[in-house]
């Protein structure tokens, strides 16, 4: 009955891979979130979509490419990965965009060797 | 771009004692003002919040009030229990619908 559910919870990979982090809501809200926590737990917006449309993007490298397929999925695919990728990912959602509420899920945590 | 400064970083109190956590941000146009609390190994959870017509909300040990004037929001725990140790964050959101998370603030509660 988790609300917000990513995976994997830990990813571990050499540089230069290309991985993805899914993300999976069952709350039924129209707008999903990626945020990057960084070593010193600052936390900060990089996406959000809202009904599968790309609304923020924070200016993040376009190595990394959000994909909606549906409202209930946000998918966060990262290409040629680099040593300051290493982070905790976050995917949130809220039931409409802004002044709302966020659901967070549990973190991946990203480590790269 | 929006500026938010939470104070202080890291909190150290007595079991039973209260604990006061300062946000303070620059957009005058932010109306919702939330705080969150993040422990060890999870996602940040939403523990309290407020609206701009509200001056203060209360919520069993927790309350947060709001000054939109000098643009500072504080979220106040009495009566503190470890199990309240964790790391909080306030995210007032700015004027294009951004959720803008403060620096963080450590609080730990020593039985």
């Amino acid at each position: 009955d988790t609300a917000v559910s990513q995976t994997p919870k830990y990813l571990v990979t050499q540089m230069g891979n290309d991985k993805s982090i899914k993300c999976e809501q069952n709350l039924g809200h129209d707008t999903m979130y990626w945020y990057k926590q960084d070593s010193k737990k600052f936390l900060k917006i990089m996406f959000s979509y809202n009904n599968k449309e790309l609304i923020i993007n924070e200016t993040v490298p376009n190595r990394f490419s959000p994909k909606s397929p549906d409202k209930a999925h946000l998918n966060l695919h990262i290409n040629s990965l680099e040593l300051g990728d290493s982070a905790v990912y976050f995917c949130a959602s809220s039931e409409i965009l802004g002044n709302q509420p966020q659901h967070f899920g549990d973190g991946t945590r990203l480590s790269i060797l | 771009g929006e500026n938010v400064e939470q104070h202080p970083s890291t909190l150290s109190v007595q079991e039973g004692d209260s604990a006061v956590i300062k946000c303070t941000y620059s957009d005058s146009a932010s109306n919702y003002f939330p705080w969150y609390k993040q422990e060890l190994g999870k996602g940040p959870q939403l523990i309290i919040d407020i609206r701009s017509n509200v001056g203060e909300k209360k919520d069993q040990r927790i309350a947060v009030t709001l000054n939109k004037t000098a643009k500072h929001f504080s979220l106040h725990i009495t009566e503190t229990q470890p199990e309240d140790s964790a790391v909080y964050f306030c995210g007032p959101y700015n004027q294009g619908g951004k959720l803008i998370f403060g620096q963080g603030t450590e609080l730990s509660v020593k039985p």
